[in-house]
């Protein structure tokens, strides 16, 4: 039982498309996030959203934006994908502290 | 600005040695500083966490030693093992989220 799973693990794709990356978690936790880690293996917060509210880290670019479809949910949606997006996003989940973070998702974009 | 600096950014140390890793923050309203450990191919996972009212806590092996006036952090690893070898992330937790530092790749030689 995985606690929070993302999909897919690995993802290739051309500049300028749009693509999507999934996020469940069965904690039955409250806040839910993305995270950015670059080649240099730093993290990044991007996005905490909480069912009602949504904090965007203000670095990222719009294109980025995140859908949470139920409180178990948080997808990450990209569009007009960029060489420079490339690096493995997270998805994590907390009940308030502690965090517990998905396996990853590694984004190439060629 | 970078609100968690860690150091050092990469560590040798032999079988059944000490490992320490050091951290500093500068927002005195983070009131939790979690460590995590993160190997190859996954999502970094809570190792040891501290609260700002305790100077010191140890979990087996783990301790993170907190001096709260100086505003450093600190995590030891007693008789390090080869299975430690992975990369460590300090964090500080405010009202915005998790702040990482930017990691340390520890390698523990047989």
């Amino acid at each position: 039982d995985t606690a929070v799973s993302q999909t897919p693990k690995y993802l290739v794709t051309q500049m300028g498309n749009d693509k999507s990356i999934k996020c469940e978690q069965n904690l039955g936790h409250d806040t839910m996030y993305w995270y950015k880690q670059d080649s240099k293996k730093f993290l990044k917060i991007m996005f905490s959203y909480n069912n009602k509210e949504l904090i965007i880290n203000e670095t990222v670019p719009n294109r980025f934006s995140p859908k949470s479809p139920d409180k178990a949910h948080l997808n990450l949606h990209i569009n007009s994908l960029e060489l420079g997006d490339s690096a493995v996003y997270f998805c994590a989940s907390s009940p308030g502290t502690g965090y517990t973070f998905g396996s990853g998702t590694r984004l190439t974009v060629v | 600005q970078q609100q968690v600096k860690q150091s050092p950014q990469s560590l040798i140390v032999q079988k059944g040695g000490i490992s320490i890793i050091n951290c500093a923050y500068e927002n005195t309203a983070f009131d939790y500083f979690p460590w995590y450990q993160q190997f190859p191919g996954k999502g970094p996972a809570l190792l040891i966490a501290i609260r700002p009212d305790v100077s010191e806590k140890k979990e087996g092996r783990f301790t993170i030693s907190f001096n709260k006036s100086a505003k450093q952090f600190s995590l030891h690893i007693m008789d390090s093992q080869p299975g430690d070898s992975a990369t460590y992330f300090c964090a500080a937790e405010g009202a915005d989220g998790l702040t990482f530092g930017k990691g340390t790749h520890l390698i523990i030689q047989p």
